[in-house]
């Protein structure tokens, strides 16, 4: 079945470092990749989205691109602030599977230190 | 638009006993999913309802699991005879086509449950 494989956590940077998550996924068929955002206490949110090879979804200064030919969607960031410490997700929907149901990576948790 | 809501927020409860969540969704959603995250994991597919209709049930769903969504708005999770293992965040999201044509699911808080 669809699986999506994201980079180990825990990841501390200094303010103003670049970040890079990385996510692989594997699907059977043309999925929707989607970057979600849990920061402490609050429930997940859509964070960016791509519907289609060579797709770059971007929010709040993050980016991914959707690579077909890596199977990958990596987010990045410039300059992380404080502010962005939050646990991060990767995931994928099956746009041709009536359900649509997102399938998620296992989570990273970023941390930002001042 | 107040976005999706559940309740309760934490429920603690004894092993055997039986617990209901409710989820009130985004309210021109026609689409309405539940998943379940354990600590340190991403979230798992539980079941999903279009309108009122239950059309999909992942295999995590036992026997022990019932979702309704009557009248197609908010909608119920209970659990039976809980388990220690059915501790987690229960997380209800909803969602209807857009533009593109895929849906983006909005999710609420979770209710976190313990079994003790």
């Amino acid at each position: 079945g669809d699986s999506v494989t994201q980079m180990e956590g825990p990841v501390t940077l200094s303010e103003e470092a670049f970040l890079t998550i990385n996510c692989t996924y594997t699907a059977t068929g043309y999925p929707s990749l989607f970057w979600y955002v849990q920061y402490p206490g609050e429930g997940l949110q859509l964070l960016l989205k791509a519907t289609k090879a060579d797709d770059k979804g971007s929010n709040k200064g993050f980016e991914a691109t959707y690579r077909k030919e890596t199977t990958s969607f990596h987010l990045e960031k410039g300059s992380v602030q404080v502010s962005d410490s939050a646990v991060y997700f990767c995931a994928l929907s099956d746009p041709v599977e009536g359900a649509q149901k997102l399938v998620f990576g296992q989570g990273t948790r970023l941390t930002i230190n001042p | 638009d107040t976005g999706v809501s559940q309740n309760p927020r934490h429920k603690i409860t004894k092993r055997g006993q039986n617990v209901t969540f409710r989820c009130d969704p985004i309210s021109e959603h026609n689409r309405l999913y539940w998943y379940r995250q354990t600590l340190g994991q991403g979230p798992e597919f539980l079941t999903y309802f279009q309108n009122e209709a239950q059309l999909e049930k992942s295999r995590l769903l036992s026997d022990r699991f019932s979702a309704e969504r009557p009248k197609g708005s908010f909608s119920t999770l209970e659990i039976q005879r809980t388990e220690q293992g059915d501790s987690a965040m229960y997380l209800c999201a909803s969602s209807s086509q857009g533009v593109d044509l895929s849906y983006e699911q909005y999710f609420g808080p979770g209710t976190r449950l313990t079994v003790t």
